[in-house]
């Protein structure tokens, strides 16, 4: 048990719609990651959050955002869903810079 | 942008023997990250390599890094079926605080009794 909580473990969903991802950090983490894995794009970075800032971008597209709060938990927003966003949500935490990510046990999205 | 590259893509291999999973990289990065995924399984971190000629030994595992050549290998030794995995690299992109990650396209393990 790596310590990060991802919720929920399945979700289902048709195209067009809106749904929340959710993540609890290790305790002690004050950073946040998320990840998208899917079988075409392999494990593609979305963006990091440091102690509520964000710190980092990547591959995120227009209609995903994120936030973190002040009790260090972290939403992953997908709106607008197409087919092609079906995938595993890994979220992730670390200590700082040098320490390993530990991730969490993801979140399968599927829209349908 | 920076590429990472994992070979073989697909590895079959009986027990008992060795190999190498290689993992290339673009751009200058000092920090390598190897880490383990069981099917439908989250990602379990193996290494943590933060300097050239970095190498680091678990069991039947061992990493080691190469910076000038952006190169950094997996080596099994004697391998088991335990070992059966999907592997993945990793390096970080970001430096300083930040950990962003570029994981490479991972190797599939299938140790055979």
């Amino acid at each position: 048990d790596s310590g990060v909580t991802q919720t929920p473990k399945h979700l289902i969903t048709a195209t067009g719609q809106r749904v929340t991802l959710r993540c609890s950090p290790r305790s002690g983490d004050l950073s946040v990651y998320w990840y998208q894995q899917s079988l075409d794009q392999g494990l593609q970075f979305l963006i990091q959050y440091y102690n509520g800032e964000e710190r980092a971008k990547g591959n995120i597209l227009e209609r995903f955002s994120a936030q973190q709060f002040p009790d260090l938990h972290s939403e992953l927003n997908l709106s607008s869903l197409e087919l092609g966003d079906s995938a595993l949500y890994f979220c992730a935490s670390s200590v700082y810079g040098y320490s390993p990510l530990h991730f969490g046990n993801g979140t399968r999205l599927t829209v349908t | 942008e920076l590429k990472v590259e994992q070979n073989p893509l697909f590895l079959s291999m009986q027990e008992g023997k060795n190999y190498t999973i290689y993992c290339n990289y673009s751009t200058t990065s000092d920090r390598l990250y190897w880490y383990r995924q069981d099917p439908g399984k989250s990602l379990e971190s193996l290494f943590v390599l933060l300097s050239n000629g970095a190498v680091k030994q678990e069991g039947r595992l061992m990493a080691s890094l190469d910076t000038k050549a952006r190169l950094s290998t997996l080596h099994i030794t004697a391998a088991v079926h335990d070992l059966s995995a999907t592997y993945f690299c990793a390096v970080d992109w970001g430096g300083g605080a930040t950990n962003k990650l570029i994981f490479g396209t991972g190797t599939l393990l299938a140790v055979q009794p």
